[in-house]
């Protein structure tokens, strides 16, 4: 069964500085790591995929890799803005065929 | 917008009652999966439908039912309601069911139902 964590739970920046929203999980065998993003009351919106081939997904500002063997991914985004406040959750496909979650990552930008 | 809708946005229901939550998927979208949000944690796996059979559930009760249409409209059920029931509910269509192929599923804004 596939368990996925997010540290830290929430995160506080000043605009401008870069992001590192870190997403661990038990099962290696992992078909592929979505990241998503949720503003408050809203439905998911997906940022990146990384397949199990691959190392590292990237667009624009964002950028995601992965490491199955450390079971880690870990999302950067850069030069962040106010508008990047949100939910940021992590989730794998394992071979079950279902997107388990992370709690996620609440991310507050200052202006 | 990942022309996914859900219907209605909001519903209060009191415990004991039934209800139907709707999705409309993309068309030729022949997945839809269903997942519960409680405040504050990440969405969990209700089930998932292919081609109008169940092809996956997670750790839910049978009172959590699902439907599926050839008009990739689907229907997820929940019969005599829970107070721990109160959450957001999603659901998400993609062509195929497994993710080995690199394939994302596109989520709808979600049904928030309040039980009280």
């Amino acid at each position: 069964k596939q368990e996925v964590t997010q540290i830290p739970a929430a995160l506080s920046v000043p605009e401008g500085e870069n992001l590192v929203l870190n997403c661990s999980f038990t099962d290696s065998a992992i078909y592929n790591l979505q990241w998503f993003r949720q503003d408050p009351g809203k439905g998911l919106t997906s940022l990146l995929l990384i397949q199990s081939s691959q190392r590292e997904q990237t667009s624009g500002r964002l950028n995601a890799s992965l490491d199955k063997s450390s079971g880690r991914s870990t999302l950067y985004i850069a030069a962040s803005q106010p508008g990047d406040s949100a939910t940021y959750l992590c989730a794998g496909i394992s071979n079950d065929y279902k997107l388990s979650f992370g709690a996620g990552t609440t991310v507050t930008v200052r202006a | 917008e990942t022309g996914v809708t859900q219907s209605p946005t909001h519903l209060i229901k009191t415990r004991g009652q039934q209800v139907t939550l709707r999705c409309s998927s993309q068309s030729g979208h022949n997945t839809v999966s269903w997942y519960q949000q409680a405040l504050g944690q990440g969405p969990q796996f209700i089930f998932q439908y292919y081609r109008e059979e169940e092809n996956g559930r997670g750790n839910f009760p049978p009172r959590f039912s699902g439907l599926q249409f050839p008009n990739y409209s689907s229907e997820l059920n929940v019969n005599a309601l829970e107070l721990d029931d109160s959450a957001l509910y999603l659901c998400a269509s993609s062509y195929e069911p497994s993710g080995r192929y690199g394939e994302t599923q596109y989520f709808g804004p979600g049904t928030r139902l309040l039980v009280l």
